[in-house]
């Protein structure tokens, strides 16, 4: 059980255009979601909290009108990341945490690798 | 702020040997210890948290506040441990991880 799941798993796009990505949670309802961010053989960085139901949190130096983030159902949130630069090039992960159990356990999704060219 | 160090990015050891991977951090109040595995293309999963005091796979990891340190130890190190290891932090129930940067560990036969 507990298994989160990420779509796409690849993406390249152009630059200027917007992209979004899908976690989601297949086994559990999850009240709280993550985005991380990790570039090349680097750790994954914390991006934003994901509520649902209400606005995410974003944490210090991430662009929220960027990464629009939207947790519309207890298993799904999506990461739009708007007018795509190179820079934004990446990989995304989300993490959900289930209710009911350790209350900080974090399940993580597989990763998608964002190319903007 | 929170800071998650792990100082070591590769660590080689031969199979049988005592596998030691260090994480420290920085947090004045009371923090939760995680350690995270990822295999080679596989997610990142949870190996073990230092509230449950168990051993995964046959590794343990103690929290010294005093030292401000939370090591992955494993006295015998398995070919099949080689993968990527995270020190993470989450602190005032806030559900939130900070990671360190992650240690490589190749355990060679």
């Amino acid at each position: 059980g507990a298994v989160v799941s990420q779509h796409p798993s690849r993406v390249i796009c152009k630059s200027g255009t917007s992209v979004k990505i899908e976690c989601r949670s297949l086994d559990f309802q999850a009240t709280t979601m993550f985005w991380y961010r990790q570039f090349p053989k680097q750790s994954l960085m914390l991006m934003a909290t994901s509520n649902e139901g209400s606005k995410a949190t974003y944490e210090q130096g991430v662009e929220k009108d960027k990464f629009l983030i939207n947790h519309a159902s207890l298993t799904l949130s999506t990461l739009t990341v708007t007018s795509a630069h190179p820079e934004d090039s990446s990989f995304y992960i989300c993490s959900a945490r289930p209710p009911g159990q350790y209350t900080d356990t974090q399940y993580f999704g597989p990763g998608t690798r964002l190319t903007v060219l | 702020a929170q800071r998650v160090t792990q100082p070591e990015k590769l660590l080689s050891v031969f199979k049988g040997a005592p596998v030691e991977l260090k994480c420290n951090y920085s947090y004045s109040g009371s923090p939760e210890l995680f350690w995270y595995v990822q295999y080679s293309r596989q997610r990142l999963q949870l190996l073990l948290r230092h509230i449950s005091r168990e051993s995964i796979k046959g590794f343990t990891a103690d929290l010294n506040k005093g030292e401000t340190s939370f090591h992955l130890k494993k006295p015998f190190a398995q070919e099949e441990d080689s993968a990527m290891y995270y020190c993470a932090l989450s602190w005032d129930s806030s559900y939130k991880l900070i990671f360190g940067s992650g240690t490589r560990l190749l355990v060679r036969p």
